[in-house]
This record gives C-alpha cells, sequence and structure tokens, in this order.
C-alpha cells in the first residue's frame, strides 16, 4: 500500500532565505506525486505535480521538487521566502489504479519570519 | 481545471442532527471524492462517489453515517448524520482536473462544521 511521510511538522525559516520541506513516499506502482499548499481558512491549491515526465518540477509561486526514485523522495524548494508563504503544505500521492485516489502527508506548517 | 462550488461554507450544528453539503462542478467528471480534516490533521479520504453506482467507502467510514448521493456527472452530496462533536471537521470534495489523476486534482473550498 501507498504512503507518504513528511518529516518535519513544523519549519520556520527567515523571510529571504531557502526553503525545504521533505517527503518520502512508498508505493508499489509508479506514483504520482503532488504538493498541496493550504492557507488559513482557505482551500487546497495544487503547487506542482509529478508524472514520471521531468523529474524536477516546476510549480507555481517559485516552487519546485525533485523526484527521486532511490531515495523515494519528493521534497520541496524555494531559493527565497516570503512571508505570503506561511501556511501549510501537504505531500501526496496518487497510484494510477483503478481507484485514483490520493493520500496524503500528515502537512507541514511553514513558518516564515521577517 | 474543473471550478467547485462547495456549499454551506461553514455551519454550527446541534448534535443529533444532520447536515447536507452539497458539491457543484462546473464540468462533467466521472468520479468525485470526499475528504474530511479533523482540526490540526491532514485529510482523510472517506468515499469516492460515481456516477449511476453506490459510493467507495474507506475503511472506517460506513454509509449510515455518511450517505453519499450522485445524482449526475456535475453534482454530488455528501450527509453527515447524527452528529456528534467529534465529528466538527472540515469536509471537502474533490475531483480530477483533467482526464486521468495525472492532472492532479481540484478541491472545493470546504465546509468547515462546528457540532455543538
Amino acid at each position: 500500500a501507498q504512503s507518504v511521510t513528511q518529516l518535519d511538522s513544523h519549519v520556520s525559516v527567515s523571510e529571504g532565505t531557502p526553503v525545504l520541506l521533505r517527503c518520502n513516499y512508498s508505493s508499489s506502482y509508479s506514483p504520482s506525486l503532488f504538493w498541496y499548499v493550504q492557507h488559513p481558512n482557505k482551500g487546497l491549491q495544487l503547487l506542482l505535480k509529478y508524472t514520471s515526465a521531468a523529474t524536477l518540477v516546476k510549480g507555481i509561486n517559485g516552487f519546485e521538487a525533485e523526484f527521486k526514485k532511490s531515495e523515494t523522495s519528493f521534497h520541496l524548494t524555494k531559493p527565497s521566502a516570503h512571508m505570503s508563504d506561511a501556511a501549510e503544505y501537504f505531500c501526496v500521492v496518487s497510484e494510477v489504479d483503478s481507484s485514483y485516489k490520493l493520500i496524503f502527508g500528515s502537512g507541514t506548517r511553514l513558518l516564515v519570519r521577517p | 481545471s474543473a471550478v467547485i462550488s462547495q456549499k454551506p461554507s461553514r455551519d454550527i450544528c446541534q448534535r443529533g442532527t444532520s447536515l447536507t453539503i452539497q458539491c457543484q462542478v462546473d464540468s462533467q467528471v466521472t468520479m468525485m471524492f470526499w475528504y474530511r480534516q479533523q482540526p490540526g490533521q491532514s485529510l482523510t479520504l472517506i468515499a469516492t462517489a460515481n456516477q449511476g453506482s453506490e459510493a467507495t467507502y474507506e475503511s472506517g467510514f460506513v454509509i449510515d453515517k455518511f450517505p453519499i448521493s450522485r445524482p449526475n456527472l456535475t453534482f454530488s452530496t455528501l450527509t453527515v448524520s447524527n452528529m456528534s462533536p467529534e465529528d466538527s471537521s472540515i469536509y471537502l470534495c474533490s475531483v480530477a482536473a483533467g482526464p486521468t489523476a495525472n492532472y492532479g486534482y481540484t478541491f472545493g473550498s470546504g465546509t468547515r462544521l462546528t457540532v455543538v
């Protein structure tokens, strides 16, 4: 069965410094992997997705993630944090079997200090 | 990608009552998904709603507690029945953003339910 582990429940960075949110997955098929962001009292927004094409995926708002099959990782990065990046981030896996359902990680809360 | 209208956006309900949440999609979709997000937690899939057949429930969720309707390819409802304070959560519906799962998924804005 597939699963997702987000290694940090909270990450705190200073504005203008790099962001790294870590995610490891377990999947018996070729997974599709996603990062979603949830701002307070807002809905979920898709940041980026990996679907077996390029291993380095670029998303919105300057975020990117690299799929590393050997490490079963899909870490999210951004070169320079902005105050507006403060939110909850979810790493998500979907297996393209008959169900197409999503498995969510536990989430990482990103705090950005001025 | 599809646009989802979900309502109500929030409600406060008395224990023992039921609440029906609606999701309307602006295009036809094969599968719709219902999720629950308990306070401070991640999202958990409740069920998959397919048009023309009964919903498929995940472990820990039953039809008597969370009946789902899917009358056509653009609409679905989730009912939270006989509510207790433990049902206080955000409930979200979701659809695939394109013809396959590779396109990602679009989520409704959620229904924030408080049971008192």
